[in-house]
């Protein structure tokens, strides 16, 4: 069945740096939605991208979907430590309500 | 509050026990679906809902039965499960159209002992 992977699963940064979570599936997708879960909580939509090769912006987050539709990265600028928390990316195929969740990067701000 | 409320927020039961997890969606989205959130492993599907007709059954054990009522109300009931059970069980609505984000619950944190 279809598999979305995350590099790290975990990743220290001291606030101000920049962090890069990256996603890879095992299939094409229709389009790739990313999440982040705070620690105790539950997931929240951030994006969805649709477009082979888009990239989108929100503050300090960018958002880009591979040309071939099979990847798809994050980057945060000068993180903070609302930062905090498990991001995930998950893909979905065409044509169907089925959002696989990859297996997330957790990411932990030092003040 | 998130649009998509669940209960119990935490739940202990014996393996002999039968409970229902509830979860209520006031966003008015026709698609509802049921995820597993174990430490260490991906949020896993279990159930998807599309207009009150199950439309994935993610080869999850017989042990966990979902039932849609409506398209506002998703519950699972939960019958002789096993240690292994234990997990945070997320809700999830969205309006069923490719593409459309998710709104999640607060989830039912299960622990079975």
């Amino acid at each position: 069945g279809q598999q979305v992977m995350q590099i790290p699963q975990y990743q220290h940064v001291q606030e101000g740096e920049d962090f890069t979570t990256y996603c890879n599936s095992s299939t094409t997708l229709s389009n790739i939605q990313w999440y982040k879960q705070r620690p105790g909580g539950h997931p929240v939509f951030l994006i969805q991208l649709v477009k082979s090769g888009e990239v989108k912006k929100q503050k300090r987050l960018t958002f880009q979907f591979g040309e071939a539709k099979k990847n798809s990265s994050l980057h945060i600028t000068a993180t903070q430590t609302t930062d905090v928390g498990t991001y995930f990316c998950a893909g979905m195929n065409t044509g169907f309500q089925k959002l696989v969740f990859g297996t997330g990067t957790r990411l932990l701000v030092s003040p | 509050e998130t649009g998509v409320t669940q209960t119990p927020r935490h739940l202990v039961m014996g393996m002999t026990n039968k409970k229902s997890l509830k979860c209520e969606q006031h966003l008015g989205h026709n698609a509802m679906y049921w995820y597993k959130q174990s430490a260490k492993k991906p949020l896993e599907l279990m159930f998807v809902y599309s207009l009150e007709e199950r439309v994935e059954n993610n080869s999850v054990p017989s042990r966990f039965s979902p039932e849609c009522p409506n398209s506002s109300h998703l519950f699972l009931h939960l019958h002789t499960l096993q240690p292994e059970d234990s997990a945070l069980y997320l809700c999830a609505s969205s309006q069923g159209r490719e593409g459309d984000g998710y709104t999640f619950g607060s989830g039912t944190r299960l622990t079975v002992v």
